[in-house]
């Protein structure tokens, strides 16, 4: 079964607002998880890597301040985009920082109108 | 810093046929290796992996060996079937546990 679960599968939300996915480790505990996004028929672009207790580590070109990821429990990870906007419409994948395994969540499909 | 080139897609076999898709990397040190496949709909999911030279990465058919000296991770499948039709990403994983991901292969086959 899975070992990561992600909540949405999907939304839709009008510009403006903000959207909170949320990432958990179901069977295991998870001091890192990493963030992408996937636009269609494109490859998988870190995000930012989440670290329980601290601050998430962002890659270059990826605003802090619009995608605020917090990980205040061993097994939840949550990615929330603020002030949403249409060209922030993709899809979101989670994934646990093993180095041994990889886990992905199923993904969150966001859809901005 | 590390980077994937596959092949460019979209691949289009009939069934039983022979694939290839080729994968290539740059990374500092000796990173491990990854095919992915994302069945449609579906989240991705781990098909095989190499953890250093020459190790051969082998499921469901899939094999792909780990190519120090041409930086390469090809993967092959000697009799596709319509099951497999997907999208296929080579994938490396370098320091701390960070995944760098081609661009990904479609691959669709007919019956």
């Amino acid at each position: 079964g899975a070992v990561v679960s992600q909540h949405p599968s999907w939304v839709i939300c009008k510009s403006g607002t903000s959207v909170k996915i949320e990432c958990r480790s179901l069977d295991f505990q998870a001091t890192t998880m990493f963030w992408y996004r996937q636009f269609p028929k494109q490859s998988l672009m870190l995000m930012a890597t989440s670290n329980e207790g601290s601050k998430a580590t962002y890659e270059q070109g990826v605003e802090k301040d619009k995608f605020l990821i917090n990980h205040a429990s061993l097994t939840l990870s949550t990615l929330t985009v603020t002030s949403a906007h249409p060209e922030d419409s993709s899809f979101y994948i989670c994934r646990d920082g093993g180095t041994d395994t990889q886990y992905f969540g199923p993904g969150t499909r966001l859809t901005v109108l | 810093g590390d980077s994937v080139t596959q092949m460019e897609g979209p691949v289009t076999l009939s069934e039983e046929a022979f694939l290839t898709i080729n994968c290539t990397y740059t990374a500092t040190g000796y990173p491990s290796l990854f095919w992915y496949v994302q069945y449609p709909g579906e989240g991705l999911q781990l098909l095989l992996k190499a953890t250093k030279a020459d190790d051969k990465g082998s499921n469901k058919g899939f094999e792909a060996t780990y190519r120090k000296e041409t930086t390469s991770f090809h993967l092959e499948k000697g009799s596709v079937q319509v099951s497999d039709s997907a999208v296929y990403f080579c994938a490396l994983m370098g320091l701390i546990g960070k995944l760098t991901f081609g661009q990904g292969t479609i691959l669709t086959v007919h019956p």
